[in-house]
């Protein structure tokens, strides 16, 4: 089983920074990476697959970029609506399809 | 738009059989595109993946549950169902069920979950 860490596991922001999340694999993934997010009572959203690939109706502001082992996803320009937790998700080597812990992403 | 919607007790007891149920709305299951998954988040914690089925009921499971794992799917309904025996708290989550684009591996689209708790 692939094994996901992610970090920081909480990151405390002001609106306006620019964010990085990591995302690091127990094995090469190459791209078959993707990114949730998910805010309190709510189901994960897909932002990115492919390691870089926006999902539909995601904002510009989302980025992704890795591959292999080491994968970044980056929030330009952080808005309110976007503190939630993030998670990444391999699906390279399956199954099991495994998620990272999380990254909690919280308003300073 | 594709939505999903789980249903079932939100009460078993240990050692019962947990069963959840799926409907599918806004699409057709007859695709070799997507496959139809379950995943669960105990509270407070993170994702573990449980298994999938496709629309010609092919399934593939988490090796750690696959012993007491059985997904169905029933294409007519438009709904695929979750079996989970033998549970245990270690059982008590949130599950979701999900669509899995056979294309790029991930969960498109996700119903919006069902607590599940295992307690006499």
């Amino acid at each position: 089983e692939i094994v996901m860490t992610q970090s920081p596991g909480t990151l405390s922001v002001f609106p306006g920074e620019r964010v990085t999340l990591s995302c690091r694999a127990s094995q090469s993934l190459g791209i078959n990476l993707a990114w949730y997010q998910q805010k309190p009572g709510q189901a994960p959203s897909l932002l990115m697959y492919d390691a870089s690939t926006r999902a539909t109706g995601v904002p510009a502001r989302f980025s992704g970029s890795g591959s292999g082992t080491e994968f970044t996803l980056t929030i330009s320009g952080l808005q309110s609506e976007d503190f939630a937790v993030y998670y990444c998700q391999q699906y390279a080597n399956w199954p099991p399809k495994t998620f990272g812990q999380g990254t909690r992403v919280e308003s300073k | 738009q594709v939505q999903l919607l789980e249903s079932g007790p939100g009460l078993v007891k240990p050692s019962e059989t947990l069963s959840l149920t799926c409907s599918v709305s806004g699409d057709s299951m007859n695709s070799g595109t997507y496959y139809w998954t379950w995943i669960r988040q105990p509270p407070g914690r993170g994702l573990e993946y449980i298994g999938y089925v496709s629309y010609t009921g092919s399934t593939n499971y988490n090796p750690s549950l696959k012993s007491r794992v059985t997904i169905l799917v029933d294409t007519s309904k438009k709904q695929f169902s979750l079996k989970l025996s033998s549970v245990t708290a270690a059982d008590t989550a949130v599950y979701y069920c999900a669509r899995d684009h056979t294309y790029h591996g991930s969960f498109d689209h996700w119903g919006q979950g069902t607590l599940v708790t295992v307690s006499s």
